[in-house]
């Protein structure tokens, strides 16, 4: 099935530490979404982007929707332990359809 | 406000055999969306449910169906089942028509084992 192309696929990093990942499509979007899933959970929206260009924070996250409306970038600033798991682009064009990304593993060590 | 519960939790099964797993949308939501998220893999669209109808659909064969009930309650039906079936199905309910601003929330999902 169609997936977009997110990187990187996992991070190690440490406490306190930013960490940025994004994701291209090669079709254009009218919305971008980011969620973040845990082990045995369902994913859970971070944040949405609905305009090319928009920039967007929720706490300590920051996510841009491309002006192509082909790429997708989200920013964690400042880790915490509590950051770990697994983050998720997903793509709407002009259906119901959410296409998502294969997923980032974060890691982040005290 | 209740979020979204699926049933059963895990789930297995024998190839050919059929399963039906269930969905109960967050309330006020008539909108519901299945997807199939096999291991290390993001989740893919498999249909979505608006008002009882079917409003699209994704790359699965027929032996995918599902039904959504008036009080938007949803079910996921795969017959003949394959090892390849073997995957987290995700329930997600959203308010109003597929493509608009809406935001869709996941239930935890159903792991199911195809043996």
């Amino acid at each position: 099935g169609q997936q977009l192309n997110q990187s990187p696929q996992s991070m190690f990093i440490q406490e306190g530490e930013d960490v940025s990942m994004n994701c291209t499509s090669s079709s254009i979007f009218n919305t971008w979404l980011w969620y973040k899933q845990d082990p045995g959970e369902g994913p859970v929206l971070l944040i949405a982007l609905y305009k090319a260009g928009e920039l967007t924070s929720n706490g300590r996250l920051t996510a841009q929707f491309g002006i192509t409306r082909k790429d997708s970038f989200l920013n964690i600033s400042a880790s915490i332990p509590s950051d770990v798991g697994i983050y998720f682009c997903a793509g709407r064009g002009g259906s119901e359809k959410l296409v998502f990304g294969k997923g980032m593993k974060l890691t982040v060590n005290p | 406000e209740t979020g979204v519960t699926q049933s059963p939790t895990h789930l297995i099964k024998t190839r050919g055999q059929q399963v039906t797993l269930r969905c109960s949308s967050q309330s006020g939501h008539n909108t519901v969306s299945w997807y199939q998220q096999a291991l290390g893999q993001g989740p893919q669209f498999i249909f979505q449910y608006y008002r009882e109808e079917e409003n699209g659909r994704g790359n699965f064969p027929p032996r995918f169906s599902g039904l959504q009930f008036p009080n938007y309650s949803s079910e996921l039906n795969v017959n003949a089942l394959e090892l390849d079936d073997s995957a987290l199905y995700l329930c997600a309910s959203s308010v109003g028509l597929a493509g608009s601003e809406d935001t869709q929330y996941f239930g935890p999902g159903t792991r199911l084992t195809v043996l």
